[in-house]
């Protein structure tokens, strides 16, 4: 398995407060990823990132923002969660940005009240 | 904007018995990925399609793809119970990274 953790696991949370996922990875992957994963939707790309402190949108952007200051770890940010939120979280990490498979994590269950 | 659809949404099947699951996609790609996931767990690749033509298989599945025709299949081959979970594919627009698009996913069970 690829060393992928993300903390935490579970949150539950309330409207209007800051929330702040983490991805860490052990493989040195330059590639990481962040997507949600809701009934009916499949997976949906939040962010990604290319390289140390640099990142760029997904599809579903709005609301979240990232950060990736060391290759290891890829924090997204809920600035003020909303109830439109609740939902999966999966980072994903791939060594390349070509052809190669993405390697998932094992999800965060975010529930905003 | 890439869309991709996958039928059928919810598959029950008998053990034993062949099926297919497809994937079609709305514009022009030659990277497409298949992947599994069991409830309330991670996804776990299975299979990376990068051409016209490519044909992968592993065990009781097969994965082919057809960029002619935008399409994917999943094929599984008497199928068993512990090929029971929820198939997605995901297109590859390509540029920088690789930015996918996934399908809603198909819900397979697996029955004796």
């Amino acid at each position: 398995d690829a060393g992928i953790t993300q903390s935490p696991r579970h949150k539950v949370t309330e409207t209007g407060t800051p929330v702040t996922l983490r991805c860490h990875q052990t493989e040195n992957h330059r590639y990481m990823y962040w997507y949600r994963q809701d009934p009916g939707h499949g997976l949906r790309l939040i962010h990604y990132s290319y390289g140390v402190k640099d990142t760029d949108k997904g599809e579903v952007s709005d609301g979240y923002s990232v950060s990736r200051s060391k290759t290891e770890d890829f924090l997204l940010t809920l600035e003020s969660a909303t109830s439109s939120q609740t939902s999966v979280y999966f980072c994903a990490i791939s060594p390349s940005g070509d052809t190669d498979t993405q390697y998932f994590g094992p999800g965060t269950r975010l529930t905003v009240l | 904007e890439l869309k991709v659809e996958q039928n059928p949404l919810f598959l029950s099947m008998q053990e034993g018995k062949n099926y297919t699951i497809y994937c079609n996609y709305s514009t022009t790609s030659d990277r497409l990925y298949w992947y599994r996931q069991d409830p309330g767990k991670s996804l776990e690749s299975l299979f990376v399609l990068l051409s016209n033509g490519a044909v992968k298989q592993e065990g009781r599945l097969m994965a082919s793809l057809d960029t002619k025709a935008r399409l994917s299949t999943l094929h599984i081959t008497a199928a068993v119970h512990d090929l029971s979970a929820t198939y997605f594919c995901a297109v590859d627009k390509g540029g920088t990274a690789s930015k996918l698009t996934f399908g809603t996913g198909t819900r397979l069970q697996v029955t004796l």
